[in-house]
């Protein structure tokens, strides 16, 4: 079954604490992975999407990697803030172009 | 520019009416998904509309769910009849075309009483 893991299910950390959420994939043929951000109530926001060609892409305090030959993809969040606080999930193109999820970390950053 | 948008964002519906769900993608986009997201479900795929394409309906959980995209533009997806298990959030995206970043529009809550 292809399949997309996140872990950890949940974390806690301090403001200004550098973190790294962790998404594993069952296929190292992906054309993309994506990481988005979903606040409570509300829709998904892209974050970041990195290419099968490329290792890594940054988008101000984050900055997501992507080794396709262990099926593995980290998002790192530097000095995290309290408005980060969302529940975080990557999602690649298993099979065609639609989207398979992982089943997301949610973080808390405590002010 | 504008995103994708989506209407109702909220929708109670008492078991057994036909409800219908819009989508509005980004203008230029070719690529739509329709995705749900229950609880104890994740985010699940549901159907996925390419340019002129027929459509991916793989994902569709039953045959009382269907989807139309009229003009390669908006995009309608019809539940008949509905059951409790229906209750979830049916979140539309969109993108450039396939394999592009996709974009997501708020969602429309669905609450089958």
């Amino acid at each position: 079954k292809q399949e997309v893991t996140q872990i950890p299910a949940a974390l806690s950390v301090p403001e200004g604490e550098n973190l790294v959420l962790n998404c594993s994939f069952t296929d190292s043929a992906i054309y993309n992975l994506q990481w988005f951000r979903q606040d409570p109530g509300k829709g998904l926001t892209s974050l970041l999407l990195i290419q099968s060609s490329q290792r890594e892409q940054t988008s101000g305090r984050l900055n997501a990697s992507l080794d396709k030959s262990s099926g593995r993809s980290t998002l790192y969040i530097a000095a995290s803030q309290p408005g980060d606080s969302a529940t975080y999930l990557c999602a690649a193109p298993l099979r065609a172009s639609r989207l398979t999820f992982g089943e997301g970390t949610q973080l808390t950053v405590n002010p | 520019g504008a995103g994708v948008s989506q209407s109702p964002s909220n929708k109670v519906t008492e078991k057994g009416k036909d409800v219908e769900l819009r989508c509005d993608p980004i203008s230029g986009h070719t690529a739509l998904y329709w995705y749900r997201q229950s609880l104890g479900q994740g985010l699940e795929f549901l159907i996925y509309f390419q340019g002129n394409s027929a459509p991916d309906k793989s994902g569709l959980p039953s045959d009382r769910f269907s989807a139309e995209r009229t003009g390669g533009s908006v995009s309608t997806l019809t539940i008949q009849r509905t059951q409790q298990e229906d209750s979830a959030v049916y979140l539309c995206a969109s993108s450039f075309s396939a394999h592009y970043e996709q974009y997501f529009g708020p969602g429309t809550r669905l609450t089958v009483t």
